[in-house]
Parts: structure tokens; C-alpha cells; sequence
């Protein structure tokens, strides 16, 4: 079974700066990778998914992700955030084509004025 | 995750009541997901269900939970005799029938609080 490291718990950061929050996952094989995002009060939103082909992947609201198989990360980045970025955010990986995923513990992400 | 609909939202049980929670997956979809998120950890996977088959359940406790999708009407989650330890958010995702986790949306949730 895949295992997913979020190294930062939460990440407090001002409004208008950069955020990047890590993601490592334990396997070497073929994977998919995923960024969810959950906002207060509410469920799971896909942010950016990894399938294959470029390993630079964007998804929505300005996130973008970089797959690195070497370093086997997948870490999420946005170049400034918003007030409404305020959430807490998943890694998930699952073996390509499996219908599983491991997700990592979360990082709660508080963007201050 | 818009079309995944989990019913309660909140739902509080007394230790050693049963807690039902209901989710209707997308329209389409016949494959249904659960997961466990415990405080301050990921998600877990639970149970893999199709229409009246229970594909996968090696993540479900080995007492008092089961769960069901029957031919009509939503997957259900059953915990019987709950404890404070059940206390999670229960996630349910669905499918459609290539069943793959690239091709998965998430519900909203049902928060479970025992007392």
C-alpha cells in the first residue's frame, strides 16, 4: 500500500504571497497523484490530477503541482494567494489504475490579511 | 464532487446506538467508495461496493460496520453499537463503471459525533 507524507501541517502565509505545500508518497511504481482541497464546512474538491505526460500539471483557482519521480513528490504550489484559499489540503497517490487512494494527513492552509 | 449526495451531515449517536449514514452517487455511476477520515489524519479507505456486490472491504473494521448498495436506493453505512472512537468523518465517493481512482467525486461528508 502507497503512504503519503505532508510535511508542513499547517502553513500559515499572508495574502498575496506564494504557498507551496509538500507532498512525498513511499512507492516507486506507476502512480497517480492528486491534490484535493477541502473548504470549512464542506466536502472534497479535486484541485490538479497527475495521469501522465507533463510532469508540470494546473488545475484550478491559480494551483499548479510538479511531479518528480526521482524525488517521488508531488508538491503544490500557488504564486499568490487569496483570502479564500483557506482550507485544509490532500495528497492522495493510487497505484495507475487502481481504484484506491492514500491520501496523506493534510495541511491546513490560514491566509491572513 | 457536485452530484455525490451524503445524508445526514451531522448525525450524533449516544454510545451503543446504531448510526446510519446514506450516500447517492452520481448520476451514471454505479461504483461506490467509502472513506474514514479520523482527526488530524488523512482519509482511510473503507469499502468498495457495486450494485448489490461488496467488491473490496479490506478496509472496513471487522466488527459492527457493514455496509450495502442495494439494486434501488443509496449505499448505506451501518455502525452498530457506536463508540467514542467512531467519531470521524465518513466520505463517500463514486464512480463510474470503469471504477478507477482517477474518476472519482466525493460527497460532502457525514460528520458522526458519539457521545
Amino acid at each position: 500500500a502507497q503512504s503519503v507524507t505532508q510535511l508542513d501541517s499547517q502553513v500559515p502565509v499572508f495574502e498575496e504571497a506564494p504557498v507551496e505545500l509538500r507532498c512525498n508518497y513511499s512507492s516507486s511504481v506507476s502512480v497517480y497523484l492528486f491534490w484535493y482541497v477541502q473548504y470549512p464546512n464542506q466536502g472534497l474538491q479535486l484541485l490538479l490530477k497527475y495521469l501522465s505526460g507533463s510532469t508540470l500539471v494546473k488545475g484550478i483557482n491559480g494551483f499548479e503541482a510538479e511531479f518528480n519521480k526521482s524525488q517521488t513528490s508531488f508538491h503544490l504550489r500557488k504564486p499568490s494567494v487569496h483570502i479564500s484559499d483557506t482550507a485544509e489540503y490532500f495528497c492522495a497517490v493510487s497505484d495507475r489504475g487502481d481504484y484506491k487512494l492514500s491520501f496523506g494527513a493534510g495541511t491546513t492552509v490560514t491566509v491572513r490579511a | 464532487n457536485a452530484g455525490v449526495m451524503q445524508n445526514p451531515r451531522h448525525l450524533v449517536r449516544r454510545r451503543g446506538q446504531e448510526a446510519r449514514l446514506r450516500c447517492s452517487p452520481m448520476k451514471g455511476h454505479s461504483h461506490v467508495y467509502w472513506y474514514r477520515q479520523l482527526p488530524e489524519e488523512g482519509l482511510k479507505f473503507m469499502v468498495y461496493l457495486q450494485k448489490e456486490n461488496i467488491i473490496d472491504e479490506s478496509g472496513m473494521p471487522k466488527e459492527r460496520f457493514s455496509a450495502e448498495f442495494p439494486k434501488e436506493g443509496p449505499s448505506i453505512l451501518r455502525i452498530q453499537q457506536v463508540v467514542r472512537g467512531d467519531s470521524a468523518a465518513y466520505f463517500c465517493a463514486s464512480s463510474p463503471p470503469e471504477g478507477r481512482g482517477e474518476k472519482l467525486f466525493f460527497g460532502s461528508g457525514t460528520q458522526l459525533s458519539v457521545l
